[in-house]
């Protein structure tokens, strides 16, 4: 049961535009979402989160964005640059108050960023 | 920043060998270290949680028989397929965590490339 969603198993951006990524979420109860960012061969590595309390995340060209009721969050990344060209995990956090930090993770969009 | 290493990154064994696979936190102390599994194409799936000094807490599905999971020390966590069959051929890559905070991040692993013949 695919609890975290990446519909789009890639997308395509010319250098300087927008990249927006999707994701979507089942359960109600993930109140911490973060994006992954993975080359080959290599391990995931921390991007951005965002917490359920709030609706918009910035870090430099990144920026998150939550809409709970739509359990719907995207990662918007502007000015695209060819170094961004990678796969973009979303994951979510479903423990609430524990320290586990247990992930949930969608399958993956990869950007490709063309000059 | 924390660093995470795995080790071998790829390894090519016979059908009902058993495979040890390496997690280490090189520079911070992981309470905690996760190991996924990674399918061509899919998400990467929780296999197991493990907490330094005490058993792993496994998935539902996950066998911990076959998978044996043992997290001696604060930077080192050890993955062992026993009875690898083909079927368990997969990207495995473990993550670590430090601290105990809600929010602490996880700093993931390269990976591992498990091919079973």
């Amino acid at each position: 049961d695919q609890q975290v969603k990446q519909n789009s198993p890639s997308l395509s951006v010319q250098e300087g535009r927008i990249s927006i990524l999707n994701c979507d979420y089942t359960n109600s109860m993930f109140d911490y979402f973060l994006w992954y960012k993975k080359y080959p061969a290599e391990g995931p590595t921390f991007l951005i989160s965002i917490s359920s309390i709030k609706d918009k995340n910035e870090d430099g060209r990144f920026t998150v964005f939550l809409n709970k009721s739509a359990k719907h969050l995207s990662l918007h990344i502007v000015p695209s640059q060819p170094g961004d060209s990678a796969v973009y995990f979303c994951a979510a956090n479903l423990d609430r108050g524990s320290t586990l930090g247990r992930l949930y993770f969608g399958r993956g969009t990869q950007l490709t960023v063309w000059p | 920043g924390a660093v995470v290493s795995q080790h071998p990154s790829r390894v090519i064994c016979k059908s009902g060998t058993s495979v040890k696979i390496e997690c280490r936190s090189l520079d911070f102390q992981a309470t905690t270290m996760f190991w996924y599994r990674q399918f061509p194409k899919q998400s990467l799936m929780l296999m197991a949680t493990s907490n330094e000094g005490s058993k792993a807490t496994y998935e539902q599905g996950v066998e911990k028989d076959k998978f044996l999971i043992n997290h001696a020390s604060l930077t080192l966590s050890t993955l062992t397929v026993t009875s690898a069959h083909p079927e368990d051929s997969s990207f495995y890559i473990c993550s670590a965590r430090s601290g105990t905070g809600y929010y602490n991040e996880q700093f993931f692993g390269p990976g591992t490339r498990l091919t079973v013949l």
